[in-house]
């Protein structure tokens, strides 16, 4: 198994442009993630999914938006990015919803100029 | 809503120390607990978690975390440091009855172990 798998590694933007940044899994997991990550803050959920064709937003959604047609990939799309979305974006999945923990992905690293 | 709460953002111990990380949360009700931890420029990586039955409960690389209900906290320990322990560890909490596949998040613990 590859696990979850995040692309690309880096990434680095200008002002106004949009992305996807891509996430899969081979687990069979129902329940994935987005997370941002800023030093000194931990991460913070940006949408989730509880199984394909259902997403919903986190707590810092604006500016990104996903979709969930199969249950191996859930991508997150930018869609004018911004400086402050300068981070550190985390894909996660889960078999069983809350009680078993998240597989994290290896995280994609995006810089907005 | 939930919040997590890590004392300390910065941690040294020497080599062979006690390692004591803490976390405190605030829930209505007591959530699933969990502990990550992420070396640098990877992923988190599930070190322990906490659901039901024994509060004392053991993870990988002999990191073991005890749930005090009456003190709401979830303290990450380990009797003697390696040198590979080094990393940040953040502790995490889930709603036991949404049940989204979703967690928040303490803002994180940098371990330094010193030779």
């Amino acid at each position: 198994n590859a696990g979850v798998t995040q692309t690309p590694k880096f990434q680095v933007l200008k002002t106004g442009q949009s992305m996807t940044l891509q996430c899969a899994q081979d687990m069979n997991h129902e329940y994935m993630s987005w997370y941002r990550q800023d030093p000194g803050m931990g991460l913070r959920l940006i949408h989730y999914s509880v199984g394909a064709g259902i997403t919903d937003q986190g707590e810092v959604p604006n500016g990104y938006n996903v979709s969930r047609s199969t249950t191996e990939d859930f991508p997150l799309r930018l869609l004018s990015a911004a400086p402050s979305q300068t981070s550190v974006y985390f894909c996660a999945s889960s078999y069983a919803g809350d009680r078993d923990g998240q597989y994290f992905g290896p995280g994609t690293r995006l810089t907005v100029t | 809503a939930q919040s997590v709460t890590q004392l300390g953002s910065h941690v040294s111990v020497s080599e062979g120390a006690l390692v004591l990380l803490r976390c405190n949360y605030s829930s209505s009700v007591p959530p699933y607990l969990f502990w990550y931890v992420q070396y640098p420029n990877q992923g988190l990586q599930l070190l322990l978690k906490y659901t039901t039955g024994a509060t004392l409960v053991k993870g990988i690389n002999g990191f073991e975390a005890e749930f005090k209900k009456s003190e709401t906290s979830f303290h990450l320990t380990k009797p003697s440091a390696h040198m590979s322990d080094a990393a940040e560890y953040f502790c995490a909490v889930s709603d036991r009855d949404t049940n989204a596949g979703k967690s928040t998040f303490g803002d994180g613990t940098t371990l330094t172990v010193k030779p």
